[in-house]
């Protein structure tokens, strides 16, 4: 079964600073790409960053508005990946999903397995 | 960027209705588009890939079609499990982007 558990969703105060993970299970993890979609409540899907497996090159793209603030890695002896929130904004309140992209090669390119969000507040 | 413009953004319907929702994409993206459900308080689902493929386990009253930058989703016979949120995505070039959603609701 696959599973995708995020955890480190926190109330924190604007400029500061929280790291999310997500640990997966049920599928070879270092063998696809990962990403991280946030939801504001009560509107739609804003896709953040992307991983690239080692296999391929492990490259990594952000969306604008996160760009320098936020960081996505992974481990994958640990099948763990990582969002480092820094800078945090009253906007990026938010769900945070963190999402099965596509198999090395970019093969399978849709989103197929998600996890349950963590969510993150950002107010004084 | 590629903007995805989806309409339209809720709808009210009754079970049996066939209900169709647009996505128009900003540029081509060959069959790089996906569909999405997403039930309150769930996270999305991958409803339909590539275009036209159901994801596995999709019933089949769901269809889809499209090329170039038009894209639908069809359910035919709504379900009282069908009443949800529908987003379309382009996974054709990063940031990969999302239209804004539908909001199916019961009329």
């Amino acid at each position: 079964e696959v599973q995708l558990v995020e955890s480190g969703g926190d109330l924190v105060k604007p400029g500061g600073s929280l790291r999310l993970s997500c640990v997966v299970s049920g599928f070879d993890f270092s063998d696809v790409w990962m990403s991280w979609v946030r939801q504001i409540p009560g509107k739609g899907l804003e896709w953040l960053a992307r991983i690239k497996s080692k296999t391929d090159g492990g490259t990594i793209d952000y969306a604008a508005p996160v760009r320098g603030r936020f960081t996505i890695s992974r481990d994958d002896p640990k099948n763990t990946l990582y969002l480092q929130l820094s800078s945090l904004e009253t906007e990026d309140t938010a769900v945070y999903y963190c999402v099965k992209d596509r198999k090395s090669g970019g093969r399978d390119p849709f989103f197929d397995y998600w996890g349950q969000g963590t969510l993150v507040t950002v107010s004084s | 960027d590629i903007q995805m413009t989806q309409s339209p953004s809720s709808l009210s319907a009754s079970v049996g209705d066939k209900i169709t929702i647009t996505c128009r994409a900003s540029q081509t993206m060959s069959t790089y588009f996906n569909w999405y459900q997403q039930k309150p308080g769930k996270a999305p689902k991958l409803l339909i890939h590539s275009v036209s493929t159901l994801q596995s386990g999709v019933p089949s009253r769901f269809s889809a079609s499209g090329s170039g930058t038009d894209f639908t989703l069809t359910i035919t016979s709504l379900q009282p499990e069908d009443f949800a949120s529908y987003y379309c995505q382009q996974a054709y070039s990063t940031p990969w982007t999302f239209g804004q959603g539908t909001n199916i609701e019961v009329k």
